[in-house]
């Protein structure tokens, strides 16, 4: 069982380029989330996803898409990339199923991305 | 709009000694407050949560102290260990009603001193 998953674990862009980050997991999770982490800001929600084929906007979507084709992967694109987007994300995964532990969030190992 | 508000920024402890760490909400929605834990290179992991019904949750040497009406919530380390040295992360969410999204407060990192 690899859990939350993500490639690649790091990423140099020159700034305009595109790319596109993704996320797996294998424990039939039904939502999954895109985060961005910066120093002194936690991490901020970017988009999401309540099941397959479908996506939402969180706290800072602009200038990223989504999409979850399949239910066990969730993929991040930047379609041109800006210094303000250097950043380390993080996919997560849970399964809403009636208990406490079930708001739990599975985060993958992250993914450390620069834009020059 | 920062929902959870998070302090200290940063704190060092003497190995032994207790670590605390305080947040605030706004959203009276909330419904679930989970601390996680990341160490370096890693990814968040849950730690300990609550929910508002109970003023304290207790695992092992780690307490979530809860106060609703405040609208405040803190962890305690007790006895606290150099393998504690971590960020962490308060958190909040309002559940199945906002697709169990969690909003994170700003980070503590913890530095327990030998």
């Amino acid at each position: 069982n690899a859990g939350v998953t993500q490639t690649p674990k790091f990423r140099v862009l020159k700034t305009g380029q595109s790319m596109t980050l993704l996320c797996a997991q294998d424990m039939n999770h039904e939502y999954m989330y895109w985060y961005r982490q910066d120093p002194g800001m936690g991490l901020r929600l970017i988009h999401y996803s309540v099941g397959e084929g479908t996506t939402a906007k969180g706290e800072v979507p602009d200038g990223y898409n989504v999409s979850r084709l399949k239910k066990q992967n969730f993929l991040l694109g930047l379609e041109s990339a800006a210094p303000s987007q250097t950043s380390v994300y993080f996919c997560a995964s849970s399964y809403p199923t009636g208990t406490l532990r079930t708001y739990e969030q599975y985060f993958g190992p992250g993914t450390r991305l620069t834009v020059t | 709009q920062q929902q959870v508000k998070q302090s200290p920024q940063s704190l060092i402890v003497q190995k032994g000694g207790i670590s605390i760490i305080n947040c605030a909400y706004e959203n009276t929605a909330f419904d679930y407050f989970p601390w996680y834990q990341q160490f370096p290179g890693k990814g968040p992991a849950l730690l300990i949560a609550i929910r508002p019904d109970v003023s304290e949750k207790k695992e092992g040497r780690f307490t979530i102290s809860f106060n609703k009406s405040a609208k405040q919530f803190s962890l305690h380390i007790m006895d606290s260990q150099p393998g504690d040295s971590a960020t962490y992360f308060c958190a909040a969410s309002a559940g199945y009603s906002s697709a169990s999204k969690i909003i994170f407060g700003s980070g503590t990192r913890l530095s327990i001193r030998p």
